[in-house]
């Protein structure tokens, strides 16, 4: 079946660093993918998407490019903040039984000090 | 309003009682989600609705009986829970289930519930 595998965490980063959260997928047929956030005591919140190979998702600074050949949909900013500390889920949505069905990773933690 | 309301944000139950847990969008997305979400796991999804109609049931325990009244609200109702099903409650809302696209959900804060 389908699933998401992504890098364990916690990741511990300083200020102005670079980011990079590793995401690959399995998944029978052409999957949309997503990277969600949960800051604490929130719900999750989409971060970006992208919708069929090639594509780059963007938003807040943070990147990520849907990769068929690797089957991979990895995270990137250029420089994080403290604000951006969270925990990132990588996600794919893909089509069962009629509809769709959105199979979340396991959640990274990203702690980033001043 | 691309919000999801959830109520209430703290739910503590013993395991007799009976109570429920609300869900509130005006986005008009026809597609609402409950999931499960335990401490430092990602979220499970719980039922589909999809135009009011459940659409989806992973194989969840008969305690826990969602209902859609209309398109803007969905409840989950609790009764006789156990311990183990203490937990993040989140729903969630799309513009559609059955039909193409990238189905981006929007999630609300959660309920958290403990069961004594």
């Amino acid at each position: 079946g389908d699933s998401v595998t992504q890098m364990e965490g916690p990741v511990t980063l300083s200020e102005e660093a670079f980011l990079t959260i590793n995401c690959t997928y399995t998944a029978t047929g052409y999957p949309s993918l997503f990277w969600y956030v949960q800051y604490p005591g929130e719900g999750l919140q989409l971060l970006l998407k992208a919708t069929k190979a090639d594509d780059k998702g963007s938003n807040k600074g943070f990147e990520a490019t849907y990769r068929k050949e690797t089957t991979s949909f990895h995270l990137e900013k250029g420089s994080v903040q403290v604000s951006d500390s969270a925990v990132y889920f990588c996600a794919l949505s893909d089509l069962r039984a009629g509809g769709f069905k959105t199979i979340f990773g396991a959640g990274t933690r990203l702690f980033v000090k001043a | 309003d691309t919000e999801v309301t959830q109520t209430p944000k703290h739910l503590v139950m013993g395991m007799t009682n009976k109570k429920s847990l609300k869900c509130e969008q005006h986005m008009g997305h026809r597609a609402m989600y409950w999931y499960k979400q335990k401490a430092k796991k990602p979220p499970e999804l719980m039922f589909v609705y999809s135009y009011e109609k459940l659409s989806i049931n992973e194989s969840v325990p008969s305690r826990f009986s969602p209902e859609c009244p209309n398109s803007s609200l969905l409840n989950l109702h609790l009764h006789a829970l156990q311990p183990e099903d203490s937990a993040l409650y989140l729903c969630a809302s799309s513009q559609e289930w059955l039909a193409g696209g990238y189905n981006e959900q929007f999630f609300g804060p959660g309920t958290r519930l403990t069961v004594l």
